[in-house]
């Protein structure tokens, strides 16, 4: 079954550094997503992005935040200046439909930013 | 805005009993999809179960089954003949049905505990 891949799986970085996580969503899906989840709080929604632009963002995703889809394959999203409070588990997320349930997870990324 | 809210932080159940996750949602629309994931402690989020506002029917995977009440806002998640492997954190997730990129908004999560 097609898979969401992201790398690295896990990513330890100081304080003020940018640091970049890569996902290469399923071959045939348009639509892409980052999450996030600080530890042992609830998924929160980033940004979504089709056709080589952001659709939506949520107050989370701030000038610190950036993606973008390279080339035909990845998928990635920066942070700048990483802070503290960015540690958490990013999950990149992709469908093939603009609604409905085709909607595939990768396996995350745990960032720690110390 | 739509909301989810899962009222129980915490559940634990008996290896081979039933049972049963709660989760409300609050939405202004009518057509929707509602969502069960599964999250073990390796924390990738794995889809469990999907409901179609529109269908009346309720879903059914396997030993997972869901009571959605469209009326009343409320789609919980049973799980029979319940197995270790199901100890893990659940989350309810609510996808708007309209146009564009259309994000998931999910629920405090519940931790679900199976007692062998």
């Amino acid at each position: 079954e097609p898979e969401v891949t992201q790398t690295p799986s896990h990513q330890v970085t100081q304080m003020g550094q940018e640091v970049i996580l890569r996902c290469v969503p399923i071959s045939n899906h348009l639509y892409f997503y980052w999450y996030r989840q600080i530890l042992g709080q609830k998924v929160e929604f980033l940004v979504s992005f089709y056709n080589n632009e952001i659709s939506e963002k949520s107050e989370i995703f701030d000038d610190q935040f950036s993606v973008e889809r390279p080339d035909g394959s990845n998928f990635t999203l920066k942070i700048r200046s990483t802070k503290l409070e960015d540690s958490a588990m990013y999950f990149c997320a992709s469908s093939r439909l603009r609604t409905g349930g085709s909607y595939t997870f990768g396996s995350g990324t745990r960032l720690t930013v110390v | 805005a739509q909301t989810v809210t899962q009222s129980q932080p915490e559940m634990s159940v008996q290896e081979a009993e039933t049972v049963t996750l709660s989760c409300t949602y609050d939405t202004s629309e009518s057509d929707y999809y509602l969502f069960w994931y599964k999250q073990p402690p390796s924390r990738q989020m794995i889809l469990v179960i999907r409901q179609e506002a529109y269908k009346q029917q309720n879903a059914t995977e396997n030993r997972f089954s869901v009571n959605f009440q469209k009326a009343a806002k409320s789609f919980s998640l049973k799980i029979s003949d319940s197995q270790l492997g199901d100890a893990a954190m659940y989350f309810c997730a609510y996808r708007s049905s309209g146009q564009g990129a259309q994000k998931l908004v999910f629920g405090q999560g519940t931790r679900l505990t199976i007692n062998p």
